[in-house]
């Protein structure tokens, strides 16, 4: 099946600094991304959908000043969390889609200390 | 609106078939699907199945669509230890919406 691939699996940060986090589709080429958030035990929320050469759409509730979603070519969407806050610790992933469903990245587990 | 509604947990003795339910309410759902997550994993598509089906085979799993009453079934004959993981369900109309995730757990 397609591959999407998720990069880091791990980030620790200190508050109050950014991190990016990169989703690439290695053999497919992805018109829609997608970006959710898992808190533990809990399932998938999803915080918004990123579309190649446009805005992404975030869902209610998600701060999308907070949560930038930037999606410059048709393998690679990035979602950067800013001024990261312990609340924001979770796991991210992502997914791209193709004509009949959406694979998944390995995640990204952030932790803000 | 949109709404995916499964079980959270199943315990099912190892050898014997799981069945994880699933209710959706969007009926324009083009796709329908399951995924497993492994602990600390990403995603893993296992099978979805068209809208106007009925039954998807696919070696172990096997999938029941009743659109009627938007129900969603997975069966996995001969569960082993492997098949431990969170499953969701999931549909697709534009974007993807999963339900919570059943746990499935292995009883030895």
């Amino acid at each position: 099946g397609a591959v999407v691939s998720q990069h880091p699996s791990r980030v620790i940060c200190k508050s109050g600094t950014s991190v990016k986090i990169e989703c690439r589709s290695l053999d497919f080429q992805a018109t829609t991304m997608f970006w959710y958030r898992q808190f533990p035990k809990k399932s998938l929320m999803l915080m918004a959908t990123s579309n190649e050469g446009s805005k992404a759409t975030y869902e209610q509730g998600v701060e999308k000043d907070k949560f930038l979603i930037n999606h410059a070519s048709l393998t690679l969407s990035t979602l950067t969390v800013t001024s990261a806050h312990p609340e924001d610790s979770s796991f991210y992933i992502c997914s791209a889609r193709d004509r009949v469903g959406a694979f998944f990245g390995q995640g990204t587990r952030l932790t803000v200390v | 609106g949109e709404d995916v509604e499964q079980s959270l947990f199943l315990s099912v003795r190892e050898g014997d078939s799981s069945v994880i339910n699933c209710t959706y309410t969007d009926s324009s759902s083009t796709y329908l699907y399951w995924y497993k997550q492994e602990p600390g994993a990403g995603l893993q598509l296992l099978t979805y199945i068209f809208s106007n089906m009925d039954m998807k085979q696919d070696q172990r799993l096997t999938v029941l669509l009743n659109k009627k009453d938007k129900h969603l079934s997975l069966r996995i004959a001969d569960t082993q230890t492997g098949d431990s993981a969170i499953y969701f369900c999931a549909e697709r109309d534009d974007k993807i919406i999963f339900g919570k995730g059943t746990r499935l757990h292995i009883l030895p």
